[in-house]
């Protein structure tokens, strides 16, 4: 069984910029979730997909857009890149059935600094 | 909105020996699961455990446990015979209706050699 992943690893980037950052979902899982986590803080919600569609949202600007593919594997997509952008971004698939919520498994993240 | 509170920033602990670290949460909400992640310095998210609201006995795993009090909205982690490698921060975190997860804060759990 193949974990989730994530790429790339690190990512540096300047003010202004755009960046999308990767996750291939656990094998088997339909479902994927993108989090930020700020230095010293716990993960902040910023949306999930859900068989391609989003399937909810986090207190995040529309500058922050994902896509779902039909391998279930995703992108998370940041325009006009801001200094409080850096962070861990973690993204964490599950399987849901019929909407029926499973548990969410994390891959290593993406280290996003802004400059 | 839900919320989740951890009130230890840091802890420690000798190896062999047992700590709990404290959980509290608030909702209005009757079905649920909580869970405990942790996330050691190579920074990936690792379940530890989780529990269904539903479900009155506390969920163990292996040296993981957890006390889970529905009405006073509390949900303790317990580490038994701590080792080296259980070194991390542990984030508690919350699952109601939506498909999010609320996470506290996180605890620094160090144990001591």
């Amino acid at each position: 069984e193949t974990g989730v992943t994530q790429s790339p690893t690190h990512l540096i980037k300047t003010r202004g910029q755009q960046v999308t950052l990767r996750c291939s979902s656990q094998s088997g899982h339909n479902t994927v979730s993108w989090y930020q986590q700020a230095l010293g803080q716990g993960p902040q919600f910023i949306f999930q997909y859900y068989r391609e569609e989003e399937n909810g949202r986090g207190n995040f600007p529309p500058r922050f857009s994902g896509l779902q593919f039909p391998n279930y594997s995703s992108e998370l997509n940041v325009n006009a890149l801001e200094l409080d952008d850096s962070a861990l971004y973690l993204c964490a698939s599950s399987l849901a059935q019929n909407r029926v919520r499973d548990t969410q498994y994390f891959g290593p993240g993406t280290r996003l600094t802004v400059l | 909105a839900q919320t989740v509170t951890q009130s230890q920033p840091e802890m420690s602990v000798q190896e062999a020996e047992t700590v709990t670290l404290s959980c509290t949460y608030d909702t209005s909400e009757s079905n649920y699961y909580l869970f405990w992640y942790k996330q050691p310095p190579s920074r990936q998210m690792i379940l530890v455990i989780r529990q269904e609201a539903y479900k009155q006995q506390n969920a163990t795993e292996n040296r993981f446990s957890v006390n889970f009090q529905k009405a006073a909205k509390s949900f303790s982690l317990k580490i038994s015979d701590s080792q080296l490698g259980d070194t991390a921060m542990y984030f508690c975190a919350f699952q109601g209706g939506s498909e999010k997860l609320v996470f506290g804060k996180g605890t620094k759990l160090t144990v001591n050699p």
